[in-house]
C-alpha cells in the first residue's frame, strides 16, 4: 500500500485566520479526497480534489471556505478559510487507484484547534 | 448512495470470533461493499471488500448473502490490539476508479482482556 503523508499533523488556530493543510501520496494516484471528522464521529466528505480542475465540493461545503489545489498527480491541498471554533475537527485526505487499485487509503489526520 | 445500518458497539473477549453485520437494503446493481477499520487518531484503514458471497484474506472474512441487503465482517480470534471503529460502506465505482462512499456512524468494537 503507498503512504500518504499530511502536514501539520495538528494545529491550534485563532479565529479568523486560515490554514492550509498538505497531503502528500508516496505514488502516483487517480482520486484525492478531503474529509472532516469531528471527534468520535464519522468522515463527512468536503470535495474531490480534481487533478487540473477545479475541486468537486459535496452539499454544504463551498470553495470560499475550503479552497482546494491539486497541482499534480501526488500532491493536494485543503485551505480552512476565515476560521471559526466550528471548524476544530480532524481534516483527512484520501487517495485512490494507487496501483490499479480502487479502494480509498488515508492519510493520518490533521487535527485543528480554533480558538 | 445505499445507506447502512450497523450497530453502534460491540464487545468481545479476546480469542473470540466477531461477526459485525450491516444492513444495506437499497443496495444497488453495481454497489460494491467495503469495510474499513479506524484505530483513534488514525485515518480509516481498508480491510476487505466483496460484491457477493464470501469473500476472505489474511484480516477478516467478509459473507454476504444472495440479496446482497446485508453483509457481516467476521474477525477471527480478536485480540486487544482489534478494538476500533469498523464502517460498512456500499458504493458504486466510477470511471475514474473510485468508490464513491458516505460514511456512517461505525461499530466501535471492544476487545476485552
Amino acid at each position: 500500500s503507498a503512504v500518504i503523508s499530511q502536514k501539520p499533523s495538528r494545529d491550534i488556530c485563532q479565529r479568523g485566520t486560515s490554514l492550509t493543510i498538505q497531503c502528500q501520496v508516496d505514488s502516483q494516484v487517480t482520486m484525492m479526497f478531503w474529509y472532516r471528522q469531528q471527534p468520535g464521529q464519522s468522515l463527512t466528505l468536503i470535495a474531490t480534489a480534481n487533478q487540473g480542475s477545479e475541486a468537486t465540493y459535496e452539499s454544504g461545503f463551498v470553495i470560499d471556505k475550503f479552497p482546494i489545489s491539486r497541482p499534480n498527480l501526488t500532491f493536494s491541498t485543503l485551505t480552512v478559510s476565515n476560521m471559526s471554533p466550528e471548524d476544530s475537527s480532524i481534516y483527512l485526505c484520501s487517495a485512490t487507484g494507487l496501483a490499479g487499485q480502487e479502494t480509498q487509503y488515508f492519510g493520518p489526520g490533521t487535527r485543528l484547534l480554533v480558538l | 448512495l445505499a445507506k447502512t445500518t450497523q450497530p453502534i458497539s460491540m464487545d468481545s473477549y479476546e480469542g473470540q470470533e466477531v461477526n459485525i453485520t450491516c444492513s444495506h437494503n437499497n443496495i444497488a446493481t453495481n454497489d460494491y461493499i467495503t469495510w474499513y477499520q479506524q484505530f483513534p487518531s488514525q485515518g480509516p484503514r481498508f480491510i476487505i471488500q466483496g460484491y457477493k458471497t464470501k469473500v476472505t484474506n489474511e484480516v477478516a472474512s467478509l459473507f454476504i448473502p444472495a440479496d446482497r441487503k446485508s453483509s457481516t465482517l467476521s474477525l477471527p480470534r480478536v485480540s486487544l490490539s482489534d478494538t476500533a471503529v469498523y464502517y460498512c460502506l456500499v458504493g458504486a465505482f466510477h470511471s475514474g476508479g473510485y468508490q464513491k462512499v458516505t460514511f456512517g456512524i461505525g461499530t466501535k468494537l471492544q476487545v476485552i482482556p
